[in-house]
């Protein structure tokens, strides 16, 4: 039984790019979030998918945005890239109001 | 609010208990959680409890949770060289969300 698998493992980008990244979830489950976690600090909420729509969302720019697609899996897409935005992304799956599972990530390096 | 607060490091001998306290601030939380974080992989689930419960223990690992201090702890048994990895407590915010703590490094000597 595969868990939440997230490609690619590893990004580099420069400043004013734009990024997607991808997010399979655990089978089973229908709902998909996303988390940025920069060095040294705990993951931080980007925002949540369920039913192709995206449900509660963090304090992020709207140069973050999603989607999520029939299968479930879900996309991050990052526009106009800051150096700042350098981080590990993490999706999590689950069943609405149970444990969230993550992926290993996707980490981001922006020069 | 939300604002979660861990002690940054921990060293243990092995073989002893390890103990990483957490203190969280949104009383509406329905779950809280343990995640670990072993270098350069994501979290893994390591446990959680529901709010309205004292105790739980799995295995080696017992959560205890103090909902009036609004205090989490995890208690490893036997700490072993495995177990060196940062922690992270975690509340669950709505049933969306969880809000993380900055994590505990937990080294481990022999």
């Amino acid at each position: 039984d595969a868990g939440v698998t997230q490609s690619p493992t590893h990004l580099i980008k420069t400043r004013g790019q734009q990024v997607t990244l991808r997010c399979s979830p655990k089978s089973g489950h229908d709902t998909v979030s996303w988390y940025q976690q920069a060095l040294g600090q705990g993951p931080q909420f980007i925002f949540q998918y369920y039913e192709e729509e995206e449900r509660q969302r963090g304090n992020f720019p709207d140069r973050f945005s999603g989607h999520q697609f029939p299968n479930y899996s879900s996309e991050l897409n990052v526009n106009a890239l800051l150096l700042g935005d350098s981080a590990l992304y993490l999706c999590a799956s689950s069943l609405t109001g149970q444990p969230q599972h993550f992926g290993d990530g996707t980490r981001l390096s922006i020069l | 609010g939300e604002d979660v607060e861990q002690s940054l490091f921990l060293s243990v001998r092995e073989g002893d208990s390890s103990v990483i306290n957490c203190t969280y601030t949104d009383s509406s939380s329905t779950y809280l959680y343990w995640y670990k974080q072993e270098p350069g992989a994501g979290l893994q689930l390591l446990t959680y409890i529901f709010s309205n419960m004292d105790m739980k223990q799995d295995q080696r690992l017992t959560v205890l949770l103090n909902k009036k201090d609004k205090h989490l702890s995890l208690r490893i048994a036997d700490t072993q060289t495995g177990d060196s990895a940062i922690y992270f407590c975690a509340e669950s915010i709505s049933d969306y969300k969880l809000s993380f703590g900055a994590g505990t490094t937990v080294t481990v000597r022999a």
